[in-house]
């Protein structure tokens, strides 16, 4: 697989913390939102979605919440890891939109052990 | 399930030469994606169809690109002539578009084109 060395801003956190990473959309009629994971030297991986009828979704070690009123999503990782590095995107979408998907500038998040 | 595949993995290319990315998605998505990552503009999308038939290709940069989707099985992207500046990673994704709900789109391992 590929990426590229984008120039994005870095989290970094110490293996077993929390991770929270932001993203902030611009489509006031953007109705559904993905995070999306990529590694070095893959493409992007899907983590974790959510509509905008719900304001939290929880998955396996990973939370999303999702605030309309300020456009606003956050990935929250619980007991980060090292597998847990790699640039994180969210992604928008409007169902009565195009189909495709818009996507963020990207965070890259480095655990340290 | 084999995934989107893309072919291929890498390849350079002297400017002004034609460049022919190809992609096959996952069996039964009706839905396929192509993206392109750089440094200055991150992951942006070139043109998406469904059932074959492209949908929305405003993202196209000019007409030295093109796409087409002969079958539900096969797509490919080709830039003629290629410049430098079109250095990237291509992606293909795909997705199972249904009318009544989201869906997950699904990328493939990528392309990295890099244009002397």
């Amino acid at each position: 697989g590929e990426s590229v060395g984008l120039h994005l801003p870095t989290l970094s956190v110490q293996e077993g913390d929390n991770s929270i990473i932001n993203c902030a959309y611009s489509n006031s009629a953007s109705d559904y939102f993905i995070w999306y994971k990529q590694e070095s030297g893959k493409g992007p991986q899907f983590i974790i979605d959510i509509r905008s009828n719900m304001d939290k979704r929880q998955g396996q070690r990973v939370t999303v919440l999702l605030n309309k009123t300020v456009k606003h999503l956050s990935l929250q990782i619980a007991a980060t890891q090292p597998g847990d590095s790699a640039v994180y995107f969210c992604a928008e979408n409007s169902y009565t939109g195009r189909r495709a998907l818009t996507f963020g500038s990207g965070t890259r998040l480095q655990v340290q052990p | 399930d084999a995934g989107v595949i893309q072919s291929p993995r890498h390849e350079v290319t002297e400017m002004g030469q034609e460049v022919t990315l190809r992609c096959k998605p996952i069996s039964g998505h009706n839905s396929l994606f192509w993206y392109r990552q750089t440094m200055m503009r991150g992951l942006e999308l070139l043109i998406y169809f469904n059932n074959n038939v492209p949908i929305d290709d405003s993202g196209m940069p000019e007409d030295r690109f093109s796409a087409k989707m002969p079958n539900a099985s096969f797509s490919t992207l080709k830039i003629q002539p290629s410049e430098p500046r079109d250095s990237a990673v291509y992606f293909c994704a795909s997705s199972q578009r249904q009318e009544s709900s989201y869906n997950e789109q699904f990328f493939g391992p990528g392309t990295r084109l890099t244009v002397l």
